[in-house]
């Protein structure tokens, strides 16, 4: 596609339990990158992959939150054990190295 | 520690008018500061971006400005269209356009016909 291509785009789930999240890059991007933005709030960084290594983890907000991206192109945001806290829109974004942010519709995240 | 401060929260202008839109940063490493424009349902897109060297970018009907000094960067959306009502995020980054960007809290934006 055309743009970067997430899923689900939406997702309920109950407190407990693991919730994985896919984002699909635009071709070409080296980039990616997660954000979560929560309610009435501007995105948050949580993590940056370069390639198939995480360059950047500053933002991943416990241990409970992990990402990979074992061909450098498609990746996955597990989430274990979910908390109500974390409900929010996941958004992927990809870039050409050190180009342009182009960010998915994201992935809305809703824990029971 | 919120590193991009926006305001205000929201606004409300008629068509024809001008739109400002206040960010202050604290990171004095910040050297890309972009602006994004989001619709309800759909990611952020990036609108215009500035880096500190230049004092003002315009991109037809929207300007940024940025005082270095103060630490402060602004969007002005000239001639305000109802198709402008969305949100609006200030961001900040260092290095490269491409590196993890710190956003403002947005403004919410509602252009009357």
């Amino acid at each position: 596609g055309a743009g970067v291509s997430q899923t689900p785009s939406n997702k309920v789930t109950e407190k407990g339990k693991y919730v994985e999240l896919r984002c699909d890059p635009i071709s070409g991007h080296t980039a990616l990158y997660w954000y979560r933005q929560s309610l009435g709030q501007g995105p948050e960084f949580l993590i940056y992959f370069q390639g198939t290594g995480a360059a950047d983890d500053s933002g991943l907000p416990n241990d409970r939150f992990f990402a990979v991206r074992p061909e450098g192109s498609v990746s996955t945001l597990k989430i274990q054990r979910t908390e109500r806290g974390d409900s929010a829109v996941y958004l992927c974004a990809s870039s050409r190295s050190g180009g342009e942010l182009f960010f998915g519709e994201g992935s809305r995240l809703t824990v029971l | 520690q919120q590193q991009v401060k926006q305001s205000p929260q929201s606004l409300i202008v008629q068509k024809g008018g001008i739109s400002i839109i206040n960010c202050a940063y604290e990171n004095t490493a910040f050297d890309y500061f972009p602006w994004y424009q989001q619709f309800p349902g759909k990611g952020p897109a990036l609108l215009i971006a500035i880096r500190p060297d230049v004092s003002e970018k315009k991109e037809g009907r929207f300007t940024i400005s940025f005082n270095k000094s103060a630490k402060q960067f602004s969007l002005h959306i000239m001639d305000s269209q109802p198709g402008d009502s969305a949100t609006y995020f200030c961001a900040a980054s260092t290095g490269a356009a491409g590196n993890k960007l710190t956003f403002g809290g947005g403004t919410r934006v509602l252009v009357k016909p």
